[in-house]
């Protein structure tokens, strides 16, 4: 069954390091999203591609947080420099276009900030 | 702006007993509805999905159904097991076209 895969599962950082998280859609969705999702909190998006495009990015913090899919599949979302309010989930989703919005879900990136 | 609204949890139930997870719902259009089912350590997967007035979405044992006059798509389940332990997500996406937007999420605990 085809998934989305992230990477890492876990990461540690120190706060004012940089950090990147890699998410990989299921083939053929044209449509990816990143969510945040803080302890005890549903997923709030960051960011959301149609293709390699930012379809919406009005809640990602531009000045730390940055999101890329250059090539229209795989995608990298950085933060740098991390805080330790940037401690959480980090979820990859995709979808197979912008009005079927059944979105799957990748296991998560879980990043603390220390 | 629209916005999902979850009952608080957790909620905690005996093996068996009957479920339920109260969501309404605000949309500016007319959106899909959606529960996700969140185990621990793990990503969202889809539990199920209704997308126009009154239908029912069904998975697992869980149902759902739309409800636009009340603005709601409560979780139900007849008879849960531990195996149903987990948080529970209501969501929407307005008119089908927008990402989702997720409730705070309900943390359900089944003993035997």
């Amino acid at each position: 069954e085809a998934e989305v895969a992230q990477s890492p599962r876990y990461k540690i950082t120190e706060k004012s390091q940089a950090v990147a998280f890699w998410c990989d859609p299921i083939s053929g969705h044209a449509t990816l999203y990143w969510y945040r999702q803080i302890l005890g909190q549903g997923p709030e998006l960051l960011v959301q591609f149609q293709d390699e495009s930012v379809v919406d990015d009005s809640q990602l913090p531009k000045d730390r947080f940055s999101a890329e899919r250059l090539k229209g599949v795989d995608s990298t979302l950085k933060i740098q420099p991390a805080e330790l309010g940037d401690s959480a989930m980090y979820l990859c989703a995709s979808s197979f276009d912008r009005v079927n919005t059944e979105a799957f879900f990748g296991q998560g990136t879980r990043l603390t900030v220390v | 702006g629209n916005s999902v609204t979850q009952m608080e949890g957790p909620v905690t139930l005996s093996e068996e007993a009957f479920l339920t997870i109260n969501c309404t719902y605000t949309a500016t259009g007319y959106p899909s509805l959606f529960w996700y089912v969140q185990y621990p350590g793990e990503g969202l997967q889809l539990l199920l999905k209704a997308t126009k007035a009154d239908d029912k979405g069904s998975n697992k044992g869980f149902e759902a159904t739309y409800r636009k006059e009340t603005t709601s798509f409560h979780l139900e389940k007849g008879s849960v097991q531990v195996s149903d332990s987990a948080v529970y997500f209501c969501a929407l996406s307005d008119s089908g076209n927008t990402p989702l937007v997720f409730g705070k999420g309900t943390r359900l605990s089944v003993i035997a």
